[in-house]
């Protein structure tokens, strides 16, 4: 299942680096996410975008950007992360984010380890 | 905002046995309740999911439930075998407060194990 694709899979960073992980998905949907999964503890949703459009920031720090160049693709920057940013990175897709029912895919995922 | 509930976090069972998974919102408007399932280093993947409008939802050997007067949902896995063993997550479905969009919120997750 190829629908949404995550890069790189793996990624270790010091903290003063800058990295971006990015997230494909081919499945024409116009919603695309990022997801945020700690150990013990809930999905946080970080990012929502529709048709390009950022449409919420759940209190996410400054030093993750998104950018969403057109509703495929999207991209998280990373920049001065802490050790506690260590986590795996999920990407996802539905269809319309402005209806309730619309299914959400998710991508593999990018474990992310700051160092 | 939302607030979902997901007990019990650990879940050890006999195959054969079933296996109960519940969730409790408190966002009163919530009126889509998915259930999510990540085998190790997997992504999380759709199994069921049920609309406010319904009480009941079975497939197969999976089944969830939905009490909205209570706010409580629960996924019922009858008939365990070994490949169901993983985590399981409950969400809801809410609007933001800017009404822009609706969000899931995830419960913090259930890890079944099935024992042969």
């Amino acid at each position: 299942e190829t629908g949404v694709t995550q890069t790189p899979r793996h990624l270790v960073m010091g903290m003063t680096n800058k990295k971006s992980l990015k997230c494909e998905q081919h499945l024409g949907h116009n919603a695309m996410y990022w997801y945020k999964q700690s150990a013990k503890k809930p999905l946080e949703l970080m990012f929502v975008y529709s048709l390009e459009e950022r449409v919420e920031n759940n209190s996410v720090p400054s030093r993750f950007s998104p950018e969403c160049p057109n509703s495929s693709h999207l991209f998280l920057h990373l920049h001065t992360l802490q050790p506690e940013d260590s986590a795996l990175y999920l990407c996802a897709s539905s269809q319309d984010v402005r209806q309730a029912g619309n299914t959400i895919y998710f991508g593999e995922g990018s474990w992310l380890t700051v160092v | 905002g939302e607030n979902v509930e997901q007990h019990p976090s650990t879940l050890s069972v006999q195959e054969g046995d079933s296996a109960v998974i519940k969730c409790t919102y408190s966002d009163s408007a919530s009126n889509y309740f998915p259930w999510y399932k990540q085998e190790l280093g997997k992504r999380p993947q759709l199994i069921i999911d049920i609309r406010s409008n319904v009480g009941e939802k079975k497939d197969q050997r999976i089944a969830v439930t939905l009490n909205k007067t209570a706010k409580h949902f629960s996924l019922h896995i009858t008939e365990t075998q070994p490949e169901d063993s993983a985590v399981y997550f409950c969400a809801a479905t809410n609007q933001f407060s800017s009404g822009s969009a609706r969000q899931l919120t995830f419960g913090s997750g259930t890890q079944l194990t099935v024992l042969p």
